[in-house]
């Protein structure tokens, strides 16, 4: 079936350092890849996505990078800083218009 | 901006009770969800509907079920509810000329 693999599921930096989450899928049909970033007892919020004809999307510190090919993608987050803290979740599009989501990745930015 | 809105943030219910939980957006979205959140499991789609009185289940639908009756409300039932329903129950919606799904809140159940 639909699968996203997440990893890894802790990622602990330092202020200012650099943070790279990566995800691969199943589904050879997904075309739109979401990250959803979670701050603790907060709802989910989308943070950037990307769609399957592009490559490389980037929105000031964070920017995603898709292969399609090799069917997975990541997220960078760079100058991490405190309120960075959070768990990050990448999903893919699966069919009926559902996302399937990965794991989740909880990242703690130091100060 | 959009809102979804979840009828309790927090539940406590017994072993073998009917729970109701609902889902409110007021984007004239057609597309709604419901996930439940479990450390290290992500959020896993239990139902959603695509339409009034349209559903579908997810991956793991068992143990519930769902109603649809008006086009901003969407329910999510446990008609006996058990130990292993605990959890954060996440509400989502999306337009279906868009991806974006929107998140409500959350509700965390608690079944003793």
């Amino acid at each position: 079936g639909e699968n996203v693999e997440q990893h890894p599921s802790t990622l602990s930096v330092q202020e200012g350092d650099s943070a790279v989450i990566k995800c691969t899928y199943s589904d050879s049909a997904s075309n739109y890849f979401p990250w959803y970033k979670q701050e603790l007892g907060k709802r989910p919020q989308l943070i950037i996505d990307i769609r399957s004809n592009v490559g490389e999307k980037k929105d000031q510190r964070i920017a995603v990078t898709l292969n399609k090919t090799a069917k997975h993608f990541s997220l960078h987050i760079t100058e991490t800083q405190p309120e960075d803290s959070a768990v990050y979740f990448c999903a893919a599009s699966g069919g009926y218009n559902k996302l399937i989501f990965g794991a989740g990745t909880r990242l703690a930015v130091h100060p | 901006d959009v809102k979804v809105t979840q009828s309790s943030r927090y539940l406590v219910k017994r072993t073998g009770e009917k729970v109701f939980l609902e889902c409110v957006q007021d984007m004239d979205h057609e597309n709604m969800f419901w996930y439940r959140q479990d450390p290290g499991l992500g959020l896993r789609l239990i139902y959603f509907s695509y339409d009034v009185k349209m559903k579908e289940k997810g991956d793991i639908p068992e143990g519930y079920s769902v109603s649809r009756e008006k086009k901003e409300r969407f329910s999510l039932i446990l008609e006996s509810a058990s130990t292993n329903q605990t959890s954060m129950y996440l509400c989502a919606s999306r337009s279906s000329g868009v991806e974006t799904q929107y998140f409500g809140p959350g509700t965390r159940l608690l079944v003793l």
